[in-house]
């Protein structure tokens, strides 16, 4: 079966650096992507990851190991608005986005 | 209106009410999904339509129809719903289906309540 994990909650302290990690077993690989979804609200995408590496965007960034089977989403500089669910989904040999059950991100002052 | 839009917002349903979710995306998308959202789970897929034409319907209960009129609009017209129904169901929209890129942009969801 395919499978997506990642841990259901963090806590971290604002102003510092957070790792949220997602391994992945699918069938086939077409991409990795992460979203925010703050409560009540609409998932929105962050980060696209197809290539191994880094890829930075601002305060986030997302790194890809495809013969890990393994990604990472970090934020640095943490702010209270970033307390919000962090959603990893990886696209299938069909294109069909496999969600994990997210991680839900709290910050404290 | 920019975005993927939903409503209502809010749906609280009797077993036998008949009421409808609406989604509308003003992203000249092709591709339209539905999703549903229950805590602590993986979001699940419902059905997804490109073009006007559903091509996953995943082995949801019958008790669901969609609908999609346009690649604009997509309904979903639930019936004689069970309390397991309860749930964010999200409505989604990418440019097409077969591309590793092509990105899904997510509307508010309709939190939908079966008592």
């Amino acid at each position: 079966g395919q499978n997506i994990d990642q841990p259901t909650e963090m806590t971290a302290t604002e102003g510092a650096i957070v790792q949220i990690n997602c391994t992945y077993q699918t069938s086939g690989f077409n991409g990795l992507f992460w979203y925010q979804q703050h409560a009540g609200e609409a998932p929105t995408f962050l980060s696209y990851n197809v290539l191994d590496g880094l890829e930075e965007k601002g305060r986030f960034s997302s790194f890809l190991s495809r013969s890990k089977g393994y990604s990472y989403l970090l934020l640095k500089e943490l702010q209270m608005k970033d307390s919000a669910s962090y959603l990893c989904a990886v696209k299938d040999s069909n294109y069909q986005l496999i969600w994990g059950a997210g991680t839900k991100l709290i910050i404290k002052p | 209106e920019t975005g993927v839009t939903q409503t209502p917002r809010h749906l609280v349903m009797g077993m036998t009410n008949k009421k409808s979710l609406k989604c509308e995306q003003h992203l000249g998308h092709n591709a339209m999904y539905w999703y549903k959202q229950s805590a602590k789970k993986p979001l699940e897929l419902m059905f997804v339509y490109n073009f006007k034409e559903q091509t996953e319907n995943n082995s949801v209960p019958s008790r669901f129809s969609p609908e999609c009129p346009n690649s604009s609009h997509l309904f979903l017209h639930p019936h004689t719903l069970q309390p397991e129904d309860s749930a964010l169901y999200l409505c989604a929209s990418s440019q097409g289906t077969s591309g590793g890129a092509e990105t899904q942009y997510f509307g508010p969801g309709t939190r939908l309540l079966v008592l």
